[in-house]
């Protein structure tokens, strides 16, 4: 069974840094990876897709990238912004079950 | 982009009694998904439903508790039966739409 985990759980930096989340996952044979975002209380929003054909997805300050061989993916947001300020969850369906796994989320907070 | 449309989006229920969670989607798919979030917690999967075919469930979940309908290709409905103080949390509907996952708005229950 896919297992996906996320670090840090947590992370607080100061507006206009760099940063960069993990995740990966136990089973290499994925179709895709996505990265969402969850602000409290509200659904999911989708930030990046990426095939298992494909090594990175870029969508203005974010890029993700994808090695699955090793089962891993980053998430790196640049010059961040307080607006940035939420869960980020990593999700990857895989052959073999056809569903979505998603990791605990990485809590993030920007400081102005 | 996959549109689904999920209600309600929030309810307060008494323990003992059942809510019926409801996901409209745009267009035709295959597959749905329906995930629970517990407070703090990231997203676990609940069932998946075919159109035509019983649910199939997770470990831990079964179908007297999460009757799940899948009368057409573009409606599923989650039933939360005989609730109680444990069984609130977000619900979540999903589906795929070329490979790329999409999620309702979310069910916010409340079990008093």
């Amino acid at each position: 069974k896919q297992e996906v985990t996320q670090i840090p759980a947590a992370l607080s930096v100061p507006e206009g840094e760099n940063l960069v989340l993990n995740c990966s996952f136990t089973d290499s044979a994925i179709y895709n990876l996505q990265w969402f975002r969850q602000d409290p209380g509200k659904g999911l929003t989708s930030l990046l897709l990426i095939q298992s054909s494909q090594r990175e997805q870029t969508s203005g300050r974010l890029n993700a990238s994808l090695d699955k061989s090793s089962g891993r993916s980053t998430l790196y947001i640049a010059a961040s912004q307080p607006g940035d300020s939420a869960t980020y969850l990593c999700a990857v369906i895989s052959y073999n079950n056809n569903d979505m796994r998603f990791g605990a989320g990485t809590r993030l907070t920007v400081k102005p | 982009s996959a549109v689904i449309s999920q209600k309600p989006s929030r309810d307060i229920c008494q323990r003992g009694t059942s809510l019926t969670i409801q996901c409209q989607v745009d267009s035709q798919v295959t597959m749905m998904f329906w995930y629970r979030q517990q407070p703090g917690q990231s997203l676990t999967l609940i069932a998946t439903a075919n159109q035509g075919s019983e649910a199939t469930y997770e470990s831990g979940f079964v179908i007297d508790k999460f009757p799940i309908s899948r009368p057409n290709l573009t409606f599923s409905t989650l039933t939360v039966s005989n609730m109680s103080p444990e069984d609130s949390s977000i619900y979540l509907c999903s589906t795929y739409r070329e490979s790329e996952a999409f999620f309702g708005q979310g069910t916010r229950l409340t079990v008093v």
